[in-house]
């Protein structure tokens, strides 16, 4: 089974200043890894995935995330934010296998500071 | 925009009424999902049907029901519901091995 642990429950960072929000996984199989961010009273969105091939992928909204197998990590990044970037994100893995479920994370809730 | 469709947005139902959520995608996935989701929490996942027929039932009460009419349609059915049942309801569906596409979601309060 899969686990996924974003260690941040709230982020602020001020405008225009870069930002890395960190998550983690556990998995005895090969992963996928997802971002989704869910701005207020909406569903979620997929801003990024990684599922085989370059480690470092690039999402939606100038965001991008790296996968590194050896720290089991896959923290999302973007080098300067605004603050259309409120909103929650959630990092999510399933098994790179057939029909396996999606595994969310709880949340990270990104504050951007005038 | 998004291209799973749910209604409708908001619902207000007494404990003692049935009513039903419904989601429409036209992407052509054939798995379709219900998630629960309460307030600062990630989705929880209720229901997953794969080609129309339920693979998963993540141990959900009976009084919620779903329903899968066909390749593009996902209903919930609700029936004497409890106020905790309150929530955000999101929809998604898929292809093999692609991400999850969601819709906006019913936010659901129960009185």
């Amino acid at each position: 089974a899969q686990s996924v642990t974003q260690l941040d429950s709230q982020v602020p960072v001020f405008e225009e200043a870069p930002v890395e929000l960190r998550c983690n996984y556990s998995s005895s199989v090969s992963v996928y890894l997802f971002w989704y961010v869910q701005y207020p009273n909406q569903g979620l969105q997929l801003l990024l995935k990684y599922l085989s091939g370059s480690t470092l992928v690039k999402g939606i909204n100038g965001f991008e995330a790296e996968f590194n197998k050896s720290q089991t990590s896959f923290h999302l990044r973007k080098p300067s934010v605004h603050i259309s970037d409120t909103a929650e994100y959630f990092c999510a893995v399933s098994g790179a296998v057939r029909d396996d479920k999606i595994i969310f994370g709880k949340g990270t809730r990104l504050h951007i500071l005038p | 925009d998004t291209e799973v469709t749910q209604t409708p947005k908001h619902l207000v139902m007494g404990m003692t009424n049935k009513k039903s959520l419904k989601c429409e995608q036209h992407m052509g996935h054939r798995a379709m999902y219900w998630y629960k989701q309460k307030a600062k929490k990630p989705p929880e996942l209720m229901f997953v049907y794969s080609y129309e027929k339920l693979s998963i039932n993540e141990s959900v009460p009976s009084r919620f029901s779903p329903e899968c009419p066909n390749s593009s349609l996902l209903n919930l059915h609700l029936h004497a519901l409890q106020p905790e049942d309150s929530a955000l309801y999101l929809c998604a569906s898929s292809q093999r091995g692609s991400p999850l596409h969601f819709g906006n979601g019913t936010r659901l309060t129960v009185t």
